[in-house]
């Protein structure tokens, strides 16, 4: 069965400092997303990592998918307070049924970032 | 193009009664999922509808169950409500094809059982 560790749980930075969210899969995938979610709100979609290598981009987020390692990284760049939210990384189980696929997604306990000011 | 459409947002209900919520996906979108976010469990699947059929379920009581119709919006049900189910229900989107096809996910139903 798919297990996805995230860590740390808890992150409380203050602002203008770079850390680093990690995020560990049991089994192989070729591919990780990664979701922020405010209090109470839906999950936005953040980065698409689609092979090994991957490495992507936005604003002070950035990305990064190692397949061989089962490792993916969020790291955060000069941290403002507008990146306070609580961060999931997801990995998708592919099940393929007849012509059809579909899949889950087995996400990570998530990391509640706090940015102090 | 609009997003994912999950009615309704909030939900108070009592033990035992039954709930159905609904979810319309993003237009073009087949494939429906469903998913249970509580402080204690996190974020769980429950199931996936593609072509008004059940692909894949999770690991939840026979209370929970679901259906979609032929454009592609879809239902859940949870009968015989606890307390336990009390959770922000999501659900997510995705074109239906068998690779490398992004899950959008809607505002999601806050469901409270009293």
């Amino acid at each position: 069965e798919l297990k996805v560790e995230q860590n740390p749980l808890f992150l409380s930075m203050q602002e203008g400092k770079n850390y680093t969210i990690y995020c560990n899969y049991s089994t192989t995938s070729d591919r990780l997303y990664w979701y922020r979610q405010d209090p109470g709100k839906s999950l936005e979609s953040l980065f698409v990592l689609l092979s090994n290598g991957a490495v992507k981009q936005e604003g002070r987020l950035m990305a990064s998918l190692d397949t061989k390692a089962r490792l993916s990284t969020l790291h955060i760049t000069a941290a403002v307070h507008d990146l306070s939210a609580t961060y999931f990384c997801a990995v998708p189980n592919k099940i393929k049924i007849s012509n059809f696929g579909n899949e889950k997604l087995t996400f990570g306990t998530g990391t509640r970032l706090t940015i102090i000011p | 193009k609009a997003g994912v459409t999950q009615t309704p947002r909030y939900l108070i209900k009592t033990r035992g009664q039954q709930v159905t919520l609904s979810c319309s996906p993003i237009s073009g979108h087949r494939s429906v999922s469903w998913y249970q976010q509580t402080p204690g469990q996190g974020l769980q699947f429950l199931f996936e509808y593609f072509s008004e059929t059940q692909r894949n379920k999770g690991n939840f009581p026979g209370r929970f169950s679901g259906r979609q119709f032929s454009n592609s919006r879809s239902e859940m049900n949870v009968s015989t409500l606890e307390l336990g189910d009390s959770a922000l229900y999501l659900c997510a989107s995705r074109v239906g094809s068998y690779t490398n096809t992004e899950a959008f996910f809607g505002q999601g139903t806050r469901l409270t059982v009293v």
